[in-house]
Parts: structure tokens; sequence; C-alpha cells
């Protein structure tokens, strides 16, 4: 595709539910970013893949979090049993080279709301 | 601990004049630094990229320094319209990219 494709670009759950949000990166990027913006805030890291591979995961906000690439492509990130405080927009990016050599292309989010 | 930090959450400022950015970081030294622009309710979209060794860059209105030394970067937008009103956000490179929490830009017509 043209440009990063993020789904859901909403969701509304019940607090306990598990979610799966997905991210398609523009074709041929090595790295892929997951970012949470609450309401006002900047932006809190979560995890990097260069490749399939995600070499640090301790910005999951807790074990409740885990996310995957497959094939070099689309990645998922999976929040168990939703809690309130998980409601944001969740950013995905991908970029042609890891680090800060490239810009970061983002979507537009999927904005997770956890009743 | 690492911290990136952009000087104020709002500047406002009239239009035609130029509006200068902070971002200012401790513990991290990063061989590139960012500048994103953020609308309400989209992700953000790249602006410039300076790395280490270039002191500054620019892009039509737009103006980056990077100062290692320092260890901040200032933003300027000269020249300033009301259709420039967004967030600004700076970002390191720390393998992975990590983001200051942006300053909201009004600019007045």
């Amino acid at each position: 595709g043209a440009g990063v494709s993020q789904s859901p670009s909403n969701k509304v759950t019940e607090k306990g539910k598990d979610v799966e949000l997905r991210c398609d990166p523009i074709s041929g990027h090595t790295a892929l970013y997951w970012y949470r913006q609450s309401l006002g805030q900047g932006l809190e890291f979560l995890i990097y893949f260069q490749g399939n591979s995600a070499p640090d995961k301790s910005g999951l906000p807790s074990d409740r979090f885990s996310a995957e690439r497959t094939g070099g492509s689309v990645s998922t990130l999976t929040i168990q049993r939703t809690q309130q405080e998980d409601s944001a927009v969740y950013l995905c990016a991908s970029s042609l080279y890891l680090g800060g050599a490239g810009e970061l292309f983002f979507g537009e989010g999927s904005r997770l709301t956890v009743l | 601990s690492q911290k990136i930090e952009q000087n104020s959450e709002a500047l406002n400022i009239q239009e035609g004049k130029t509006a200068t950015l902070t971002c200012n970081y401790t513990n991290y030294s990063p061989a590139y630094l960012q500048w994103y622009r953020q609308d309400p309710g989209r992700g953000p979209v790249f602006l410039l990229l300076i790395r280490e060794n270039e002191k500054e860059k620019r892009k039509e209105r737009l103006k980056v320094t990077f100062d290692t030394t320092l260890k901040q970067s200032l933003f300027h937008i000269t020249a300033s319209q009301p259709a420039d009103s967004a967030t600004y956000l700076c970002a390191l490179d720390n393998n992975d990219m990590r983001f200051g929490a942006g300053t909201r830009l009004t600019v007045k017509p």
C-alpha cells in the first residue's frame, strides 16, 4: 500500500476482554514501531521490530501486552484482559532504516476505548 | 534517567513572527534527531532530520539546529502562518525512536 495502514481505526471493548490491533507497514520497511498516545499526551514508546525480531520488550506496560511481526511485514499488538487505563490511541510507524537514520511513517492509529 | 523535554506545552505567536521550539535531552547520545508535526486526530508527519555532525538544517521556512554539547535542538518556523498551528514533536534515536511530549503551537492571524 501507499502508506502505513492500521486496523481497526476504532475499537470499543469491555474491561477484561482481549483486543488485537494490526499494523500493515510500507512494503520493504525493515523497522516497525508501536507507540501509545493518551489524550493530550506525548508518544509513549512500546516496542520496535527489526525485521521480525523485537530486541527490547521493556517498553511494554505490562505482561498483558504482547506484539509480534511475521514475514517482516504485518505486526499485531495484543492486549489481554484490557483495563480502562489501556484506553488510548495506538500508533504504528515504519521506517526503511532502524534508529534515526530514516524518517518514520505513521499510520492514523487505532483508538481503543475500554469501558 | 533518560529524558526528552520540550520547552513548553503551548506556544502562542502572531502571524508573520518566528516560532522557536526547544528540545532538550539527558542521558541520550543520539546520532540523529528528528522533528515531526502532529495535527489533532492524526499520526505525526516527518519534517526534518539532522545528524550529530550537522549544526543546522533548513527546509523552506523551517530551520533546525543540533548542539550535542548543550544536548539541545532548536526548531524555528519563520514567517509563521495560521496553518502552521499544530503540535511539534522532537524524536531521538536510541536504536528505537523516542519522542518528546510535544509543543502545541498556535499562530494567531
